[in-house]
């Protein structure tokens, strides 16, 4: 079965520290993953994306994710947080097996403290 | 700007009363959702149409109506809303497997609530 997990409801990091948001995934196929960011009564906007090749792929805000296929995980990385990244974050997996269907977590919500 | 638009933003519908959410694109994207959301939970997929194929999700109430009459326009229609249909409902559009897979573009959301 396609899932994604994202173990931590709740992120809480000091402004100007690096953050860390996990996911993990399980699906049949090579995986497809991406990020996306969410803020208070809004659509979700894209951040980044792993189709293939480097593992580390950089996006949108100085934000970054390393996709590690031994440990089928895609964490999330920003080297320094501001408050303003504060906001709802999913992880999301499709494949060619899963047709055109992603597969979201339950989210994850990160609040970067002044 | 391409984009995703959604109408209206906000919508307040009586228990029972169908109601009908619209959503438009100008991407010219092949693939284009509907998502349920509720208070901070994942988007629970309702149906997708790859061009004119629908496809319904096996959990998806029949409560829930789709249609797409043209590349560009999507409406869900909800028959009989109940107060479990209160949420935040999300329409997305992507380009399909085509290639490689790319990502979905959301809209803003429209924020159903029923009285």
């Amino acid at each position: 079965a396609q899932s994604v997990a994202q173990p931590e409801d709740q992120v809480n990091v000091a402004e100007g520290n690096p953050l860390t948001v996990k996911c993990t995934y399980s699906v049949s196929g090579n995986p497809y993953l991406f990020w996306y960011v969410q803020y208070p009564n809004r659509g979700l906007q894209f951040l980044l994306k792993y189709i293939t090749g480097d593992n580390l792929v950089k996006g949108s805000y100085g934000f970054e994710a390393e996709f590690n296929k031994s440990q089928t995980s895609f964490h999330l990385k920003k080297p320094s947080a501001l408050v303003s990244d504060s906001a709802l974050y999913f992880c999301a997996v499709t494949s060619w097996d899963t047709g055109n269907q992603f597969y979201f977590g339950t989210g994850t919500s990160l609040t970067v403290i002044p | 700007d391409a984009m995703v638009i959604q109408n209206p933003r906000y919508q307040v519908t009586q228990f029972g009363k169908p109601v009908t959410l619209s959503c438009s694109q100008t991407l010219n994207h092949n693939v284009m959702y509907w998502y349920q959301q509720k208070s901070s939970q994942a988007p629970k997929l309702l149906f997708h149409y790859y061009d004119k194929d629908f496809n319904n999700e096996a959990d998806t109430p029949d409560n829930f109506q789709s249609r797409r009459p043209n590349t560009s326009f999507c409406f869900l229609d909800i028959r009989s809303p109940g107060l479990g249909d209160a949420a935040m409902y999300l329409c997305a559009t992507s380009r399909g497997l085509i290639g490689t897979p790319n990502e979905q573009f959301f809209g803003p959301g429209t924020r159903l609530t029923v009285l």
